[in-house]
């Protein structure tokens, strides 16, 4: 079985400043890696996503992440934030191989840019 | 890009009654679709996985018999919250998974705000 955990359940930050949010995941198999964005009352965007290759992943709105095996994670970055980026997000993984598609997300983290 | 609906958005209802939930893959074909459950200011738990034509595979612990799931379209799934009390008011979100050749993403609809009185 897999689990996540998201080290910080609230992060506040200053408009224009650099951030990182914590994801550890612990798993016995190849596993997927995902960042997915809640706005209030909204469902989930996918923000980016690693499946193999490069470790280090670029998604949208300016979001980044780095695979790491051997210390399993898989933090988010943002070398600048909006007031736009105050939203939930969320890590996720997956089992890699065939027939098992669900996701196991993390407890979440609640950004928030500082004016 | 794939989108998902849910449909309504919002429901107040009162306690004993029941309300469906619909979630629709709207430009794609969805065999497989997961029903999850927010509490406020937590993570999404998987309450079951939908499958077109045949029933539902629930989480441990979730009641099948109160939240009926039927899947009886490749782009229909509807959960059904039956005999509804205030502690199932919470916020229901859908997802139907990419089918594609190496898809591997998961697509969320917006979400269900479901509060019983």
């Amino acid at each position: 079985a897999q689990s996540v955990t998201q080290l910080d359940s609230q992060v506040p930050v200053f408009e224009e400043a650099p951030v990182e949010l914590r994801c550890n995941y612990s798993s016995s198999v190849s596993v997927y890696l995902f960042w997915y964005v809640q706005y209030p009352n909204q469902g989930l965007q996918l923000l980016l996503k690693y499946l193999s290759g490069s470790t280090l992943v670029k998604g949208i709105n300016g979001f980044e992440a780095e695979f790491n095996k051997s210390q399993t994670s898989f933090h988010l970055r943002k070398p600048s934030v909006h007031i736009s980026d105050t939203a939930e997000y969320f890590c996720a993984v997956r089992w890699a191989g065939a027939g098992s598609y669900q996701l196991t997300f993390g407890k979440g983290t609640k950004l928030s840019v500082i004016p | 890009g794939a989108v998902v609906s849910q449909h309504p958005s919002r429901v107040i209802c009162k306690s004993g009654t029941s309300v469906k939930i619909e979630c629709r893959s709207l430009d794609f074909q969805a065999t497989t679709m997961f029903w999850y459950r927010q509490f406020p200011k937590q993570s999404l738990m998987l309450m079951a996985t939908s499958n077109e034509g045949s029933k539902a595979t629930y989480e441990q612990g979730v009641e099948k018999d109160k939240f009926l799931i039927n899947h009886a379209s490749l782009t229909l799934s509807t959960l059904t919250v039956t005999s509804a009390h205030p502690e199932d008011s919470s916020f229901y979100i859908c997802s139907a998974r990419d089918e594609l050749p190496g898809g591997v993403e998961q697509y969320f609809g917006p979400g269900t705000r479901l509060t019983v009185t």
